[in-house]
């Protein structure tokens, strides 16, 4: 099983600042990485796939970068609806797609 | 648009078998392409790919959950259903449906997800 370890755990960070999520793999996968947003109480939401595709309709602040075993997620200026916690999955390693265990970006 | 809904019982026994379905409105779960998936969250904790299915009812599962779940795909009904066996309070978890493509496996719908809590 490929572990997806996320970091921080916590991110602090005021609006309007840029916030910098990682994620790295035990093992290459590729550009296989996708980021999902998660607010309380709601779905995941898909923000990038392929590790730097931004899905339908997902505002251009998000961008996300990597690959092989390092990958990073980030929002240019933060909005309020932004502070939510953010997973990273991978799908190279068919059929045993891993999630990374979270990281909470929250207001400063 | 395509939206996906869980519904099933939010109390299972320990010991007994947890059964959910997955009602696909807006799209069909026929078409070619998508594969259909069951992913859990524990409360308060992270996200754990159960297994997919494709409409012609070929199916993957997760190697540490494969022995307990079976998925299967009722077409005429656009559905896809969840079943767990001999659940244990770990499996309390909020479960959601949803959609990823042959090409690549990201989830792009999903539902909102049905909390099932195993207690006695």
């Amino acid at each position: 099983e490929i572990v997806m370890t996320q970091s921080p755990a916590t991110l602090s960070v005021s609006p309007g600042e840029r916030a910098t999520l990682s994620c790295r793999a035990s093992q290459s996968v590729s550009n296989n990485l996708a980021w999902y947003q998660q607010r309380p109480g709601q779905a995941p939401r898909l923000l990038v796939y392929g590790a730097s595709t931004r899905a339908t309709g997902i505002p251009a602040r998000f961008s996300g970068s990597g690959s092989g075993t390092e990958f990073t997620l980030t929002i240019s200026s933060l909005q309020s609806e932004d502070f939510a916690v953010y997973y990273c999955q991978q799908y190279n390693d068919w059929p045993s797609w891993t999630f990374g265990q979270g990281t909470k970006v929250e207001i400063k | 648009q395509l939206q996906l809904q869980e519904s099933g019982p939010g109390l299972v026994k320990p010991s007994e078998t947890l059964s959910l379905s997955c009602t696909v409105s807006g799209g069909s779960i026929s078409r070619s392409s998508y594969y259909w998936g069951w992913i859990r969250q524990p409360p308060g904790k992270g996200l754990e790919w159960i297994g997919s299915i494709y409409y012609t009812g070929t199916a993957y599962y997760n190697p540490p959950l494969k022995r307990r779940v079976t998925i299967s795909v009722d077409t005429s009904k656009n559905q896809l259903s969840l079943t767990l066996t001999s659940v244990t309070a770990a499996d309390t978890a909020v479960y959601y449906c949803a959609r990823h493509s042959t090409s690549g496996s990201h989830f792009d719908y999903w539902g909102q997800g049905t909390l099932v809590t195993v207690s006695s």
